[in-house]
């Protein structure tokens, strides 16, 4: 059983330019969620997704960001026209179905740097 | 909503000792308690969860607590090891629901040979 799969690992974006990260949860889970971690801080949540549905936005900033989780296809969290505070890691994580809440399983995150 | 505070932010012990590091939550519905290990330039895995139904879980060098009254849960390693140096990362969340966990900010744990 693959575990969460993320792509790029990297990615250098030009301020303006538009950031497409892609998150395949594991094989059987259904609850996607994707967090934001700056250089030794913790795990800032931004959005918590299931298939076809955004359950929880919260945390992702209004502006330039979304998110979205096909019934097929992986999870992807979009920036649009990034600027140099969106460079960060970004890790997704999924939990399986009928669980929400409960155990997470982290993908190898994506580390955008924003020039 | 829920709020996780961890301690200490940096904890430096020689090979061998013990290592604790303690979080308190604020939301007394919460019911799920994992920590994750964290190392540089790697993803958070979980090493070990505990559910509010028990006050203790152990799995071989590494244990977690919960005291439920007093909203306070703590991850215990024993005779630590150069390789357990990482970030280690609290959370607390309610299952079942549509329910997000709160991670604490994490405890740099260096382990001197």
């Amino acid at each position: 059983n693959a575990g969460v799969m993320q792509n790029p690992r990297h990615l250098v974006r030009r301020r303006g330019q538009e950031a497409r990260l892609r998150c395949s949860p594991m094989k059987g889970h259904s609850h996607v969620y994707w967090y934001r971690q700056l250089p030794e801080e913790g795990l800032k949540f931004m959005v918590y997704l299931q298939k076809e549905n955004i359950i929880d936005e919260s945390g992702m900033p209004k502006e330039r960001f979304s998110a979205e989780f096909p019934k097929e296809g992986p999870s992807i969290l979009r920036i649009q026209q990034v600027v140099r505070g969106d460079s960060a890691a970004y890790f997704c994580a999924s939990s399986p179905a009928g669980t929400p809440g409960g155990e997470q399983y982290f993908g190898p995150g994506t580390r955008l740097t924003v020039t | 909503g829920e709020n996780v505070e961890q301690h200490p932010s940096t904890l430096s012990v020689q090979e061998g000792d013990s290592a604790v590091i303690k979080c308190t939550y604020s939301d007394s519905a919460s019911n799920y308690f994992p920590w994750y290990k964290q190392e540089l330039g790697k993803r958070p895995q979980l090493i070990i969860d505990i559910r509010s139904n028990v006050g203790e879980k152990k799995d071989q060098r590494i244990a977690v607590t919960l005291n439920k009254t007093a909203k306070h849960f703590s991850l215990h390693i024993t005779e630590t090891q150069p390789e357990d140096s990482a970030v280690y990362f609290c959370a607390a969340s309610i299952t079942g629901g549509s329910y997000i966990p709160t991670f604490g900010r994490g405890t740099s744990l260096i382990v001197h040979p």
